[in-house]
């Protein structure tokens, strides 16, 4: 069985500080990797996906993640924070063939102070 | 587009009784999910239906927890009789396939059992 370990469980940073979230999943095929943002208030939403190619891939509002398949890891990164990224964050996997749902980490929470 | 729909958003109950929650997906999207997510956890997936058919439900406690999908568009979760431990934010998502196809979710039903 898949599953998903987010060792941050609550980060706490100042704006315009780099942000980096770590996300290491186990399984031995092919994965699909996301990663979930949950604003207060807001259902979960996507923020970024990586399927194959490129392992640098781009999301929403200046996130980008890292898939690096020795480590069995996709980290999420921004260079600046804002206050507006102040949320919860999912790293998500599923294996690329099959009809699988999504396996969740457990989440992190990310804290801006302005 | 409309989102994910979910009710109620709040249910406040005593153990041993029942509850339903219901969820409509967007117009469309052939999957659907049910999602435990309990205080400090990520999402864990309880029922997946393909259409009307079932194609995972290894994580449902079947001697508590019911779901259908009678038509193939809104769904049902059923609780009967409740435990303390039930008490969670129930999330319902939906997606166009399987695999690739991101979850689009509801803002969810948090149940509390007393």
């Amino acid at each position: 069985a898949q599953s998903v370990s987010q060792h941050n469980h609550h980060v706490i940073l100042s704006e315009a500080a780099s942000l980096e979230l770590g996300c290491n999943y186990s399984y031995g095929g092919t994965v699909n990797l996301f990663w979930y943002v949950q604003y207060p208030g807001q259902h979960l939403q996507l923020l970024l996906k990586y399927f194959s190619g490129d392992p640098l891939v781009k999301g929403i509002k200046g996130f980008e993640a890292e898939f690096i398949k020795s480590k069995f890891s996709f980290n999420l990164r921004k260079p600046s924070v804002q206050w507006s990224d102040t949320a919860e964050y999912f790293c998500a996997v599923n294996e690329s063939t099959g009809r699988r749902a999504l396996t969740f980490g457990s989440g992190t929470r990310l804290q801006v102070q302005p | 587009e409309a989102g994910v729909a979910q009710s109620p958003r709040y249910k406040i109950i005593e153990k041993r009784q029942s509850v339903a929650f219901w969820c409509n997906p967007i117009s469309g999207h052939a999957t659907l999910y049910w999602y435990q997510q309990i205080l400090g956890q990520g999402p864990k997936l309880l029922i997946q239906f393909q259409n009307n058919g079932v194609v995972d439900d290894s994580q449902l406690p079947k001697d508590r927890f019911s779901a259908e999908r009678l038509k193939g568009v809104d769904s049902t979760l059923k609780i009967q009789p409740a435990k303390l431990e039930d008490s969670a934010v129930y999330l319902c998502a939906s997606s166009s396939g399987t695999g690739r196809s991101p979850l689009h979710f509801g803002n969810g039903t948090r149940l509390t059992v007393t």
